[in-house]
């Protein structure tokens, strides 16, 4: 199995401007997270999806962030309009079964918004 | 990727030497434990897990120790290498006030082994 995919690796852009960073979990798996990485918080989960349905979108910080998950394959979370405050390195994970099961990680997408 | 903090508490040992990286979590109602190693540029890569019904699990040359008593977990590494180099993290699998639960890490331990 190729693991969770995500993409791009990295994102420059200006202050403004909408970022969509994009996850295919591993195949099977039926639920999927977004965090996000920074010095100053640490790894901390954004949104939570289970069957493709948003469970827990408690950490989404503010309006500026969505996320979808269109089918069992492929989510999406985007920023608009993006802050230099964004700036973090973006992880999806996916895992099968509940949570007290193991979440495989991607390589993350190190975004940077000047 | 950026995995570490400025701030990160250290860990310096020899390659051979054995290990221990301590993590405190914060609720009592937390019934699954997971140690993630990070190294630079990648994800968290799942290691090791305890349920709360255990007080300690073995996998290969790993090692974690759960006391639930005082809230502390830790991850013990044997015969240390060079690849072992990265930051470590714990997570608790915490309940939630909707009813559902989920990962809650720590900030994390960076493991810095010399040749």
């Amino acid at each position: 199995d190729a693991g969770v995919i995500q993409s791009p690796r990295h994102e420059v852009t200006e202050m403004g401007q909408e970022v969509t960073l994009r996850c295919k979990p591993i195949s099977g798996h039926n639920s999927l997270f977004w965090y996000r990485q920074t010095m100053m918080r640490g790894l901390e989960l954004l949104i939570y999806f289970n069957n493709n349905v948003p469970i827990d979108d408690s950490g989404m910080p503010e309006d500026r962030f969505s996320a979808k998950m269109p089918n069992a394959s492929f989510s999406t979370l985007k920023i608009q309009p993006s802050e230099p405050r964004d700036s973090a390195v973006y992880f999806c994970a996916s895992l099968w079964g509940t949570w007290t099961d193991t979440q495989y990680f991607g390589p993350g997408t190190r975004l940077t918004v000047l | 990727g950026e995995s570490v903090g400025l701030h990160l508490p250290t860990l310096s040992v020899q390659e051979g030497d054995n290990s221990i990286i301590n993590c405190a979590y914060s609720n009592s109602a937390s019934d699954y434990f997971i140690w993630y190693k990070q190294e630079s540029g990648k994800g968290p890569q799942f290691i090791i897990d305890i349920r709360s019904n255990m007080d300690k699990r073995q996998g290969q040359r790993v090692t974690v120790l759960l006391n639930k008593t005082v809230k502390h977990l830790s991850l013990q590494i044997a015969a240390t290498q060079p690849g072992d180099s990265a930051v470590y993290f714990c997570a608790e699998n915490m309940p939630m006030n909707t009813g559902f639960q989920k990962l809650v890490f720590g900030t994390g331990t960076r493991l810095l082994v010399s040749p």
